[in-house]
């Protein structure tokens, strides 16, 4: 089955610093992978996507992805941190066997602090 | 324009009874997903619809259906609802075959009592 997986729970950063949300990828064949952002009581924004192409993937409000297919890892990254990037972070991979569906991974909580 | 809409925004019911939740997508989007997101589960695929026709179901039992009327429009039913349903449900848009961008309504908040 392809899946994801969000090894840290919460990250916390200093505003201005840069951070990093952690995702690694189980899959057969090519991966599809995403990430979205969702905020309290609202649905998930979607950040960026890697289908093919570039390892760097440059997505909404200043977030990038840099595609790892020797570590299998999908890192979401921003060089300066703001606090209104506390949110909640999931990393996605579509699932092959179920047509387009997406597998998520169970979600990283940013704290950024003032 | 437009993004995708889901009717209710909040829904309390009582076990046993049923609940019908709807979903507008994006204009020119034919596919429409279903999710249920819960605290312990996390996010979980129910199904698809394309065209009016279900593609593919994720692990839930049958009080779980859909359906997709000729206007995109989607709806999803729980029947003989459980306490373990009360879930925020999340519907999801794309234009079709060979589209990832999937686009996601700010869900429906089921309180199951």
């Amino acid at each position: 089955a392809q899946s994801v997986a969000q090894p840290e729970d919460q990250v916390n950063v200093a505003e201005g610093n840069p951070l990093t949300v952690k995702c690694t990828y189980s899959v057969s064949g090519n991966p599809y992978l995403f990430w979205y952002v969702q905020y309290p009581n609202r649905g998930l924004q979607f950040l960026l996507k890697y289908i093919t192409g570039d390892n760097l993937v440059k997505g909404s409000y200043g977030f990038e992805a840099e595609f790892n297919k020797s570590q299998t890892s999908f890192h979401l990254k921003k060089p300066s941190a703001l606090v209104s990037d506390s949110a909640l972070y999931f990393c996605a991979v579509r699932d092959t066997n179920s047509g387009y569906a997406l597998n998520f991974g169970k979600g990283t909580s940013l704290l950024v602090t003032p | 324009k437009a993004g995708v809409t889901q009717t209710p925004r909040y829904l309390i019911k009582t076990r046993g009874q049923q609940v019908t939740l709807s979903c507008s997508p994006i204009s020119g989007h034919r596919s429409v997903s279903w999710y249920q997101q819960t605290p312990g589960q996390g996010l979980q695929f129910l199904f698809e619809y394309f065209s009016e026709t279900q593609r593919n179901k994720g692990n839930f039992p049958g009080r779980f259906s859909g359906r997709q009327f000729s206007n995109s429009r989607s709806e999803m039913n729980v029947s003989t609802l459980e306490l373990g349903d009360s879930a925020l449900y999340l519907c999801a848009s794309r234009t079709g075959d060979g589209d990832y961008g999937y686009t996601f309504g700010s869900g429906t908040r089921l309180t199951v009592v």
